[in-house]
């Protein structure tokens, strides 16, 4: 089946640097990956998605200055934080698909983001 | 934009009942509904799904129904076990439009326990 493998689970950072979460599909190409984010006891809210090749569609109230996404082959995406401040702690989802979502979508494992 | 709203959003049940949780949709145009398991500090993972040409669908204890004039789609669990306990989301998409891609909205979640 489709796996998506995301890096890492947990990263504490200081205030004000900059963070990179990677999100691997490894056994298929993902043409469309999302990311979400997800506070503690809530539902998934979809910050933007990214096709292969071209620039990130961001979510109302997402500002794409902050959470920088590169989507520069079929089996990777990124999502970085830059500056980030102890409002951005939270848990980062990352989900791939491929041909339209005609084969469903596949979730990684999630990381855990704590600014300090 | 799709709005699914999930119902209950907290439910016990003793081991060996079924459950059973509710989800609405707005937009006609989803043609996907997937339902995923999330267990704390992971990633959601799918556990069924059902797509528009079908009413119901099933796989051993768990099973899904739709009915699309009433935009609703409920998850059934028969005979709960504990290691059913988690939170479940479900969500709608439009995800097998060809070529493009569909945002996947998910619901608000269900914590379900199920007591030994």
């Amino acid at each position: 089946g489709a796996v998506v493998s995301q890096h890492p689970s947990w990263v504490i950072c200081k205030s004000g640097t900059s963070v990179k979460i990677e999100c691997r599909s490894l056994d298929f190409q993902a043409t469309t990956m999302f990311w979400y984010r997800q506070f503690p006891k809530q539902s998934l809210m979809l910050m933007a998605t990214s096709n292969e090749g071209s620039k990130a569609t961001y979510e109302q109230g997402v500002e794409k200055d902050k959470f920088l996404i590169n989507h520069a082959s079929l089996t990777l995406s990124t999502l970085t934080v830059t500056s980030a401040h102890p409002e951005d702690s939270s848990f980062y989802i990352c989900s791939a698909t491929r041909l339209g979502g005609a084969f469903g979508y596949t979730f990684g494992s999630g990381t855990r983001l704590t600014v300090v | 934009g799709e709005n699914v709203e999930q119902h209950p959003s907290t439910l016990s049940v003793q081991e060996g009942d079924s459950a059973v949780i509710k989800c609405t949709y707005s937009d006609s145009a989803s043609n996907y509904f997937p339902w995923y398991k999330q267990e704390l500090g992971k990633g959601p993972q799918l556990i069924i799904d059902i797509r528009s040409n079908v009413g119901e669908k099933k796989d051993q204890r768990i099973a899904v129904t739709l009915n699309k004039t009433a935009k609703h789609f409920s998850l059934h669990i028969t005979e709960t076990q504990p290691e059913d306990s988690a939170v479940y989301f479900c969500a709608a998409s439009g995800g097998i439009a060809s070529g493009g891609y569909q945002k996947v909205t998910f619901g608000t979640g269900t914590k379900l326990q199920v007591i030994p």
